[in-house]
């Protein structure tokens, strides 16, 4: 079974500031996927950024950034110029490589929450 | 609007009873999958269906139980209702997609169940 850790439960920035989130899983699956959500108060689910683990190339969506590192099983999510609108809970999850169409369950860690202050 | 329909958006009800959750698929998904978030927690997986049948099952209590219909549209049941089961309920979807998407997992708003 996947485990994923996010070990930082609450975290606060400056606006216009990078902020780091952390996270860490344990698998002995080869081929996977790696997830940051998005949950802000609507309590809407968003997909900020994924990351296939056969990459090594580290995945980037505009102002979200993330450090992959395979070998030492860590996930960490980059902000650059932290928004206001970025207030939110964020989780982390994992997921197997699908074999088939059915597709797979995603394993979430606890989430971070963070707070984007003016 | 993310195309995964969930109803109710809330729902109130008393310890011992039974509900009823339901979830419309986005159009051409044949996963249904269902994740509870109690509060401030993590969504933790309940079960998935797949084109009707039960595909995976997580940590779903014996009381708790689902099915997908042939129209892929999914009920969950919650029944004998405990406090500790006030949560929110997601259900989202996904179809195969080719590897540069998000694996077309979608989320519905959410259940919120508020057992008193």
């Amino acid at each position: 079974a996947q485990t994923v850790t996010q070990s930082q439960p609450e975290m606060s920035v400056q606006e216009a500031e990078t902020v780091t989130l952390s996270c860490t899983y344990d698998t002995s699956e080869s081929n996977y996927y790696l997830f940051w959500y998005k949950q802000p108060p609507s309590r809407q689910m968003i997909l900020v950024i994924r990351q296939e683990a056969y990459k090594q190339q580290n995945a980037t969506e505009n102002r979200f950034s993330v450090n992959f590192q395979k070998a030492a099983k860590s996930f960490s999510l980059k902000i650059s110029d932290s928004q206001l609108g970025d207030t939110a809970m964020y989780f982390c999850a994992f997921m197997k490589h699908l074999f088939n169409n059915a597709g797979n369950m995603l394993t979430f860690g606890g989430g971070t929450r963070l707070m984007v202050k003016p | 609007d993310s195309g995964v329909t969930q109803t109710p958006k809330h729902l109130i009800t008393a310890t011992g009873q039974r509900v009823t959750l339901r979830c419309s698929p986005r159009s051409g998904d044949l996963s249904v999958y269902w994740y509870q978030q109690s509060l401030d927690q993590g969504l933790q997986f309940l079960i998935q269906y797949y084109n009707g049948e039960e595909r995976a099952k997580g940590n779903i209590l014996e009381r708790f139980s689902a099915q997908q219909f042939p129209d892929l549209h999914s009920e969950l049941n919650l029944s004998s209702l405990e406090l500790g089961d006030s949560a929110l309920y997601f259900c989202a979807s996904s179809a195969y997609r080719q590897p540069d998407s998000n694996y077309g997992y979608t989320f519905g708003s959410g259940t919120r169940l508020t057992v008193v």
